[in-house]
């Protein structure tokens, strides 16, 4: 089952920072947070992970609460082909499965 | 990250009828392969994990003879939905895992409609 909660939508200024947050208050030492993205009608897109460093790619920046209860997924400057719908998930880094939960739909508005 | 291919993209089939779903890795083995179902507006469902040279481990709720999963290479695994009816019609996505495990990739999926 999935061990994360996410807000059911949000909305981003084209250029702005988009936040997106996700509460896994259940989370154990082992498990490492993962994000992925599914635009309309295709498979889901790995975006990044971490296990309780911040970390940072070409595609976004992770923010983890030193708690790791909670965690957040930073686009820097959301495009409109960032308009998806976000999910992040909990799993311990060893072939175990992903369970997805709602996830968040993001908007980036014109 | 790793190339994930499924075949067919969209299928359309006659109640009743079987149909097979095809989820290559292109470029790396893959030892482990799941497979998912995604109906309109909801999230993915996983249905089965399935490792190379073993049986497939299916999901509480998931009909193992009516969804057959075949791994039999470190490079394909293929679902068959066996005398499909209209509400298996879906979305279905696999997605594979290699020898680390860490990062899981996932195919384009596969549109099945049962008519």
């Amino acid at each position: 089952d999935a061990k994360t909660t996410q807000p059911p939508s949000m909305d981003c200024a084209e250029g702005r920072a988009a936040n997106l947050p996700c509460n896994h208050s259940t989370i154990s030492g082992n498990e490492y947070v993962y994000w992925y993205r599914q635009i309309h009608s295709q498979g889901p897109q790995y975006i990044i992970h971490g296990l309780k460093n911040n970390e940072t790619n070409e595609m976004a920046s992770l923010i983890i609460t030193e708690d790791r209860k909670s965690s957040t997924l930073i686009l820097p400057h959301a495009t409109l082909r960032d308009t998806a719908v976000y999910y992040c998930i909990v799993r311990e880094n060893t072939g175990n499965q992903f369970y997805f939960g709602t996830g968040t739909s993001l908007t980036v508005i014109p | 990250g790793a190339v994930v291919s499924q075949h067919p993209s969209r299928v359309i089939c006659k109640s009743g009828t079987s149909v097979k779903i095809e989820c290559r890795s292109l470029d790396f083995q893959a030892t482990t392969m799941f497979w998912y179902r995604q109906f309109p507006k909801q999230s993915l469902m996983l249905m089965a994990t399935s490792n190379e040279g073993s049986k497939a481990t299916y999901e509480q709720g998931v009909e193992k003879d009516k969804f057959l999963i075949n791994h039999a290479s470190l490079t394909l695994s293929t679902l068959t939905v066996t005398s499909a009816h209209p509400e298996d019609s879906s979305f279905y996505i696999c997605s594979v895992a290699g020898y680390s495990g860490n990062t899981i990739y996932f195919g384009e999926g596969s549109w099945l409609t049962v008519v």
